[in-house]
């Protein structure tokens, strides 16, 4: 089974700096997908981005980016320039094209922006 | 456009009570789910369905059953509630490529006295 670890509890930016959250994944497949998910204080769980594991490029979505290290089986959210609105829980997920093909959830990282 | 509709949003229920969560979806995708998120454990999969007729378990599926009757509906039942099913549950559904996004209905909040 394919496990996800997010190794910070929480996280503190200031506004207008750059933060990065980590995440771990381990899995015996070559093909699959990554996705960070961002949970503002309503619940809702929102896309942020998402990774093919067998595309070598980086994915980026404006302020946020991606480092995705398959060997290391490692996927880092870069964020930039920070901003209020970004204070979050953020998740880490992994998905593969197995059956019913199943998010499986890091614990989450929650992220404070500061002034 | 609606995309996935949970209800209730909160519920308190008493131990031994029962309760069905609803799930509704409108993009007629055929894979569904059902998660819970407890405080510093992320979501964990309680049950499934990759279509209408066909269910099946996830990681956490005690105490709980589930039913799809048609593409857009997966209602999640809670027999004989106890304290350890407090938690905020999800619906969520997506598309069967896998590079789809899966989207989340808002929630739902319950706890058990």
């Amino acid at each position: 089974a394919q496990t996800v670890t997010q190794s910070q509890p929480e996280m503190s930016v200031q506004e207008a700096e750059t933060v990065t959250l980590s995440c771990t994944y381990d899995t015996s497949e070559s093909d699959y997908y990554l996705f960070w998910y961002k949970q503002p204080p309503s619940r809702q769980m929102i896309l942020v981005i998402r990774q093919e594991a067998y595309k070598q490029q980086n994915a980026t979505e404006n302020r946020f980016s991606v480092n995705f290290q398959k060997a290391a089986k490692s996927f880092s959210l870069k964020i930039s320039d920070s901003q209020l609105g970004d204070a979050a829980m953020y998740f880490c997920a992994y998905r593969s094209p197995g059956t019913a093909s199943k998010l499986t959830f890091g614990t989450g990282t929650r992220l404070q922006v500061t002034l | 456009n609606a995309g996935v509709t949970q209800t209730p949003k909160f519920r308190i229920l008493k131990i031994g009570q029962s309760m069905t969560l609803q799930c509704t979806q409108d993009m007629n995708h055929n894979y569904m789910y059902w998660y819970r998120q407890d405080p510093g454990m992320g979501l964990k999969l309680i049950y499934y369905s990759v279509g209408a007729g066909i269910t099946d378990k996830g990681e956490v599926p005690n105490g709980y059953n589930v039913s799809r009757s048609t593409t857009e509906d997966f209602p999640l039942r809670l027999e004989l509630a106890a304290p350890s099913q407090t938690s905020v549950y999800f619906c969520a559904s997506t598309e069967v490529t896998v590079h789809t996004e899966a989207f989340f209905g808002q929630g739902t909040r319950l706890t058990v006295v």
